[in-house]
C-alpha cells in the first residue's frame, strides 16, 4: 500500500525565514510525486511534479527536490502570502490515482 | 484557463435526503475523481472514473454512488445523507497519460443536519 507522511504538521515562520517541508513516501513504483498548495476553503492548486530521484523544480520562492524516499519543499525568504497548507501526493506506475499526505499547514507572520 | 467546476460551494441537507454533487471539467480529461477532505484524515478517494459510464470504487465508497453519462461531467450521489457525511468534497480531473497532476475544483462544503 502506498503511503505518504508529511512533516511537520504545522510550521510557523517569520517573514524572510527560510525553511523546508518534508514528504516521506513508500510506493511500489513511482510514476510521479506531486506538490499542491491549498488555501482555506478552496481546492488544492498544482505546484510541481517530480518524476525521478535527483530532479528539482522551482517556482518563485519554492523549490521541490526528490530522493528515492522523500521530497522536500524548500521555501526561501517566505512572505505572508505563502501561508497555506502544502500537500504532497504520489502516483504509482500503472495507476492514475494519487495518494495524499495530510499536509503541512504553513503560517508566515509579517 | 482550464477549469473544474463544482456546482455548489456550500450545501446544507437534512439526514436521509438524497444529495447530488455535480462536477464539470472543460479540459477533455479522461479521468475524474471524487475526494472528501476531513481534518486529521486528509484527502480520501471515494470514487473515480476512467471513461464515460465507467466507475471504480476508491477507499471509502460506502454510502456513495457516482454517475458519468458524459465525458465532462461526474456526479457524486449520497443515497441517504447522514451526519458523518458532513465534509468538504473535492472533484478533480486529469489526462490518462502518465504523470499529469490533477486539476481540482473549488470544493463543496456539505453539512448534513
Amino acid at each position: 500500500e502506498d503511503q505518504v507522511t508529511q512533516s511537520p504538521e504545522a510550521l510557523r515562520l517569520q517573514e524572510g525565514e527560510s525553511s523546508s517541508l518534508n514528504c516521506s513516501y513508500t510506493v511500489s513504483g513511482l510514476r510521479g510525486l506531486f506538490w499542491y498548495r491549498q488555501d482555506p476553503g478552496k481546492g488544492p492548486e498544482f505546484l510541481f511534479t517530480l518524476y525521478s530521484a535527483g530532479e528539482e523544480k522551482e517556482k518563485e520562492r519554492l523549490k521541490a527536490t526528490l530522493t528515492k524516499k522523500e521530497s522536500f519543499l524548500h521555501i526561501t525568504a517566505p512572505k505572508p502570502e505563502d501561508s497555506a497548507t502544502y500537500l504532497c501526493a504520489v502516483q504509482a506506475v500503472g495507476d492514475s490515482r494519487l495518494t495524499f499526505g495530510e499536509g503541512t499547514q504553513l503560517t508566515v507572520n509579517p | 484557463d482550464v477549469k473544474v467546476t463544482q456546482s455548489s460551494r456550500y450545501l446544507v441537507k437534512r439526514t436521509g435526503e438524497k444529495v447530488f454533487l455535480e462536477c464539470v471539467q472543460d479540459m477533455d480529461h479522461e479521468n475524474m475523481f471524487w475526494y472528501r477532505q476531513d481534518p486529521g484524515l486528509g484527502l480520501r478517494l471515494i470514487y473515480f472514473s476512467y471513461d464515460v459510464k465507467m466507475k471504480e470504487k476508491g477507499d471509502i465508497p460506502e454510502g456513495y454512488s457516482v454517475s458519468r453519462e458524459k465525458k465532462e461531467r461526474f456526479s457524486l450521489i449520497l443515497e441517504s445523507a447522514s451526519t458523518n457525511q458532513t465534509s468538504m468534497y473535492l472533484c478533480a480531473s486529469t489526462l490518462a497519460s502518465a504523470g499529469y497532476g490533477y486539476t481540482f475544483g473549488s470544493g463543496t462544503r456539505l453539512t448534513v443536519v
